[in-house]
């Protein structure tokens, strides 16, 4: 099956400087690449994805690349903000036996943004 | 975007007993849905997907009789935690892909159930 890694476990950054967390896959059939912010006790919240037809995307502060070849995707953050403080996840759609797909989770990323 | 809701948002249960979690989507109809558990600090887990007129097709690990699964219609999926232990205590997570023809894109996420049991 899909084995996602992530790095690094914790972040801490100063406000205004840029984050970058690192994924990879295992499975090349994944096709899609979501990050999700998560606060503590709540769903996950897509903040951005990326297919696998495409090398980057960007809205705003934040853009995600992705490297099928070597097959690792990343997520940044410029100009972070206390707000950005969070648990982070990138997953890869995966299919199953079934012909369905389903997320891989990474282990997350928990990132603070000191004022 | 499509939502999906979850009940309850909270249970705490005693050691023994079964608890039921819905998961519906809201405006859109879903012939799949997928249950997932996170422990406090850890990533989510996918636990099975639950499959309108068909079982569920649990990951490896997952005792299929212990987590039952039934998606009653193309609205609404099921996850009854049978005989609940300390150890099942966490965070269960329910979602629905966008559209159903392959490939799936996004997925959809209720807001979580907390399953403590004492």
């Amino acid at each position: 099956g899909e084995n996602v890694e992530q790095h690094p476990s914790t972040l801490s950054v100063q406000e205004g400087d840029s984050a970058v967390i690192k994924c990879t896959y295992s499975d090349s059939a994944s096709n899609y690449f979501p990050w999700y912010k998560q606060e503590l006790g709540k769903r996950p919240q897509l903040i951005i994805d990326i297919r696998s037809n495409v090398g980057e995307k960007k809205d705003q502060r934040i853009a995600v690349t992705l490297n099928k070849t070597a097959k690792h995707f990343s997520l940044h953050i410029t100009e972070t903000q206390p707000e950005d403080s969070a648990v982070y996840f990138c997953a890869a759609s995966t299919p199953l036996p079934t012909g369905r797909r389903a997320l891989t989770f990474g282990s997350g990323t928990r990132l603070q943004v000191q004022p | 975007g499509a939502v999906v809701s979850q009940h309850p948002s909270r249970v705490i249960c005693k050691s023994g007993t079964s608890v039921k979690i819905e998961c519906r989507s809201l405006d859109f109809q879903a012939t799949t849905m997928f249950w997932y558990r996170q422990f406090p600090k850890q990533s989510l887990m996918l636990m099975a997907t639950s499959n309108e007129g068909s079982k569920a097709t649990y990951e490896q690990g997952v005792e299929k009789d212990k987590f039952l699964i039934n998606h009653a219609s193309l609205t609404l999926s099921t996850l009854t935690v049978t005989s609940a232990h300390p150890e099942d205590s966490s965070f269960y997570i329910c979602s629905a892909p966008q559209g159903e023809g392959p490939p799936y894109n996004e997925q959809f996420f209720g807001p979580g159930t907390r399953l403590t049991v004492l």
